[in-house]
């Protein structure tokens, strides 16, 4: 099956700085690549996704990009600032399974 | 409803007793997925359902964890003889067949 490394564990920015979390795959069938934040005490809440037919995705300060050929995709938060402070989640999954595959997790926190 | 609901938002129990959490899916939604987040952990795939396909069951840790989903709607999970490594926040989530998933609050078991 999948399995999906994601790194770094924790992560502490200052306030205005950027924040890049990488995260690897092993199937080079997987097509879709969320990443989900959750905030202490919060359900997880999907904040970017990216397809395997695009290579970079952006939203605002939060972007996704990928490298299918690596099997890796990164998230980047630039200005960051103290709401950004959460557990951010990568994932991924084949096309023919609903099924994700999640990595450990990375916090950030944004020092004021 | 307009999300995931899931209850009770938090479950007391006695080691050995039985638990039943609760998942409301979004209306719609054809998959149905569990997870379990110790504290401070990632998301620990449980089980997933796919319309009226078999579930995919192979996340259960042992067979004191069951679920099941009527009519392709509510899901039940059910841990028989709790012990207290149970004690976890359980996550349900459903996507429809874009693979975004939908969390819900969570369930929050403390088995004492």
């Amino acid at each position: 099956g999948e399995n999906v490394e994601q790194h770094p564990s924790t992560l502490s920015v200052q306030e205005g700085d950027s924040a890049v979390i990488k995260c690897t795959y092993s199937d080079s069938a997987s097509n879709y690549f969320p990443w989900y934040k959750q905030e202490l005490g919060k359900r997880p809440q999907l904040i970017i996704d990216i397809r395997s037919n695009v290579g970079e995705k952006k939203d605002q300060r939060i972007a996704v990009t990928l490298n299918k050929t690596a099997k890796h995709f990164s998230l980047h938060i630039t200005e960051t600032q103290p709401e950004d402070s959460a557990v951010y989640f990568c994932a991924a999954n084949r096309p023919d399974d609903y099924k994700l595959s999640f990595g450990a997790g990375t916090t950030v926190t944004v020092r004021a | 409803g307009a999300g995931v609901s899931q209850s009770p938002s938090n479950k007391v129990t006695e080691k050995g007793k039985d638990v039943e959490l609760r998942c409301d899916p979004i209306s719609g939604h054809t998959a149905l997925y569990w997870y379990r987040q110790s504290l401070g952990q990632g998301l620990e795939f449980l089980i997933y359902f796919q319309g009226n396909s078999a579930p995919d069951k192979s996340g259960l840790p042992s067979d004191r964890f069951s679920a099941e989903r009527t009519g392709g709607s509510v899901s039940t999970l059910t841990i028989q003889r709790t012990q207290q490594e149970d004690s976890a926040v359980y996550l349900c989530a459903s996507s429809s067949r874009h693979n975004i998933q939908y969390f819900g609050a969570g369930t929050r078991l403390s088995v004492l």
